[in-house]
């Protein structure tokens, strides 16, 4: 099973919008209604920011928004924050039981 | 409030066998997944595979199929990862994580497993 692909690094100003995608196959992304997508600061565990490609767990901000088409899933940070500033991982549920990450996408808050 | 709290730091050589634990609180332990991920130094998520705390069956991903064993106490609520034959490439930050609507709501810490000679 071959990794999403995320890319490296994104960024955006205070108050701008940034969208992370996350591209996958009809085999994952492409193929399930089960992207999640995660927040992680160095040196702590990730955190459930979106799961089933557009829904927030509670306590998640609304600024952070998730959506799919085809075999790509998005992840949208509006009125960006200085608190945002971390990496982001997506995930999706893969055939025959497996899970497969994105790369990460480092976001910087200019 | 739900924990997964995780065994600490090891440094195994070569060729040798890792376990790692993961305690669960604050919620039925039997009645979630739990998944094990893993993070190599600067690098990005590894989805390893999971176990089934209730029925005590599992799966893994298939990098990992004959190296890795994934086993449960639900007398202490407690989940173990074992990975054997270590190399040098399994230095990572290990992780386990409470699975719910095909997402993972809560973490542990991590282990740092080190594979050093």
């Amino acid at each position: 099973q071959s990794a999403l692909t995320q890319p490296p690094s994104a960024s955006g100003s205070p108050g701008q919008s940034v969208t992370i995608s996350c591209t996958g196959t009809s085999s994952d992304v492409g193929g399930y209604v089960y992207v999640s997508w995660y927040q992680q600061y160095p040196g702590k565990a990730p955190k459930l920011m979106i799961y089933e490609v557009t829904k927030r767990p509670s306590g998640v901000p609304d600024r952070f928004s998730g959506s799919k088409s085809g075999n790509t899933a998005s992840l949208t940070v509006s009125g960006l924050q200085a608190e945002d500033e971390a990496n982001y991982y997506c995930t999706s549920y893969a055939a025959g039981n497996n899970w497969v990450f994105g790369g990460g996408t480092k976001l910087t808050v200019l | 409030q739900v924990q997964l709290v995780q065994s600490g730091a090891e440094v195994k050589k070569p060729g040798a066998s890792v376990k790692v634990s993961c305690k669960a609180s604050g919620y039925t332990f039997t009645g979630y997944y739990i998944h094990w991920v893993r993070q190599a130094p600067g690098q990005g998520l590894e989805w390893m595979g999971r176990i089934n705390p209730n029925s005590s069956g599992s799966s893994c991903a298939q990098k990992f199929q004959g190296r890795v064993t994934m086993t449960r106490d639900t007398s202490t609520s407690t989940a173990y990862m074992e990975l054997s034959s270590l190399r040098s490439d399994d230095t990572a930050v290990y992780y386990c994580a409470r699975h719910i609507n095909y997402s993972f709501d809560y973490w542990g810490q991590g282990t740092l497993v080190t594979v050093s000679s």
